[in-house]
């Protein structure tokens, strides 16, 4: 099955810098990257996500960037906001066999966002 | 709210006893999942649908675990003779029709889970 990893575990900014969360994978058959935000209490949402044909995708403040070769894509939160503080997960999706359809979660990365 | 609801939300039960938690999908979806949350980590995969057919089930699910979805619409899934390590939040996903071909993809939206607890 696939195997996901996420780093760093943890992330504390200042309002304004830059956060940048990684995530690698063992599945070369994977072709779907989403991130999902979820904050305390409440459930998964997807904000941004990109399939294997793409490097990279943007979405105002927030981008996604993938690498095949290397299996591994990376979120990207620039001017980052109080309100971006939560947990981030990477859920690579994987293509045939019984791995399509379902998300593989990592171990998620807990950002702070300090005023 | 046209997003994938859960009923109960919350459920508190005793070691032994059964539950069944209920999912909606938003209601164009075809596919259907079901997801273990523990505090700290990320969503377990348990199983999916497709319509009414079951297509995969996770090892996370042992025969105390059953999950249904008789009509293609909306998912039960029923625990057996709870333990205290099946507290966890459920959570119920959907997605819609996947397109064919290399570049397929399954975005999900995610319901606002069942926290079960076993004391």
């Amino acid at each position: 099955g696939e195997n996901v990893e996420q780093h760093p575990s943890t992330l504390s900014v200042q309002e304004g810098d830059s956060a940048v969360i990684k995530c690698t994978y063992s599945d070369s058959a994977s072709n779907y990257f989403p991130w999902y935000k979820q904050e305390l209490g409440k459930r998964p949402q997807l904000i941004i996500d990109i399939r294997s044909n793409v490097g990279e995708k943007k979405d105002q403040r927030i981008a996604v960037t993938l690498n095949k070769t290397a299996k591994h894509f990376s979120l990207h939160i620039t001017e980052t906001q109080p309100e971006d503080s939560a947990v981030y997960f990477c859920a690579p999706q994987g293509a045939g066999g019984t791995s399509y359809g379902k998300l593989t979660f990592g171990q998620g990365t807990i950002l702070t966002v300090h005023p | 709210d046209t997003g994938v609801s859960q009923n109960p939300r919350h459920k508190i039960t005793k070691r032994g006893q059964n539950v069944t938690f209920r999912c909606d999908p938003i209601s164009e979806h075809n596919r259907l999942y079901w997801y273990r949350q523990t505090l700290g980590q990320g969503p377990e995969f348990l199983t999916y649908f497709q319509n009414e057919a079951q297509l995969e089930k996770s090892r996370l699910l042992s025969d105390r675990f059953s999950a249904e979805r008789p009509k293609g619409s909306f998912s039960t899934l029923e625990i057996q003779r709870t333990e205290q390590g099946d507290s966890a939040m459920y959570l119920c996903a959907s997605s819609p029709q996947i397109p064919t071909g290399p570049s397929s993809y399954n975005e999900q939206f995610f319901g606002p889970g069942t926290r079960l607890t076993v004391l």
